[in-house]
């Protein structure tokens, strides 16, 4: 089973830029491998915020955002809200096998 | 509105097995893909299984195959989750979700979870 690689925590500034990032040790991340981005704070349910790289859902707010760089998926938040502290896991998929990354804990501060 | 609401957790010896329910509402079970996710405490996100739409193909993380099985009750809209030979590092929030799409095995609308305690 593939091992997804996240940075265990990073702390951005309220109104600051921060990107996350998410690797696989089965190599570069691609469209074909459905990746995805989910919020979790505690005691909630999990929200998913990307789809496919880079669609938002109707609840995501704008100030999120997917991309790839380089081999690796790619999440960046602009304009840190306190709101946004919280753990985000990214996903990938292996012939319908989900594998999630260890997840970020992003404290805004 | 797309809902979904777990049940069936509980406080289960080790060894025993458990089913959980997820009752969906608003669409049909049936022409999307679900999922079950679960996050033991103080852990990740663990991905569990998926039914897709349609005929239903099931998918399973490796580390739980043969001990879980996903099915769907398309007469109630019912997703379930049947698992056997618990163990206490089972012990977790387990969340159904519903997919993007028919094939989806990816998360993207999620239910509030049930707890799982496994202990003696």
């Amino acid at each position: 089973q593939a091992v997804v690689t996240q940075e265990p925590s990073l702390t951005v500034s309220p109104g600051g830029t921060v990107t996350l990032t998410c690797g696989s040790s089965r190599g570069p991340v691609t469209s074909g491998h459905f990746p995805y981005w989910v919020q979790k704070k505690p005691g909630q349910a999990p929200r998913t915020l990307i789809h496919d790289i880079t669609d938002r859902h109707p609840w995501t707010p704008a100030r999120f955002s997917g991309s790839l760089l380089g081999v690796k998926l790619a999440l960046t938040l602009s304009d840190a809200q306190p709101e946004d502290e919280a753990d985000y896991y990214c996903l990938v998929t292996y012939a319908g096998v989900v594998v999630f990354g260890g997840g970020t804990r992003l404290t805004v501060l | 509105e797309v809902q979904l609401l777990e049940s069936g957790g509980g406080l289960v010896q080790p060894g025993r097995s458990l089913r959980l329910s997820c009752t969906a509402s608003g669409f049909t079970l049936s022409a999307y893909g679900m999922v079950w996710v679960r996050q033991a405490p103080g852990k990740g996100l663990e991905w569990i299984s998926a039914i897709v739409g349609g005929e239903g193909d099931t998918y399973y993380a490796d580390s739980l195959k043969g001990r879980f099985i996903i099915s769907r009750d398309d007469s109630t809209n019912t997703l379930a989750l049947q698992m056997h030979s618990l163990r206490p590092d089972d012990t977790a929030t387990y969340y159904c979700a519903k997919g993007l799409g028919m094939y989806s095995t990816q998360p993207v609308v999620w239910g509030q979870g049930t707890t799982v305690t496994v202990s003696s």
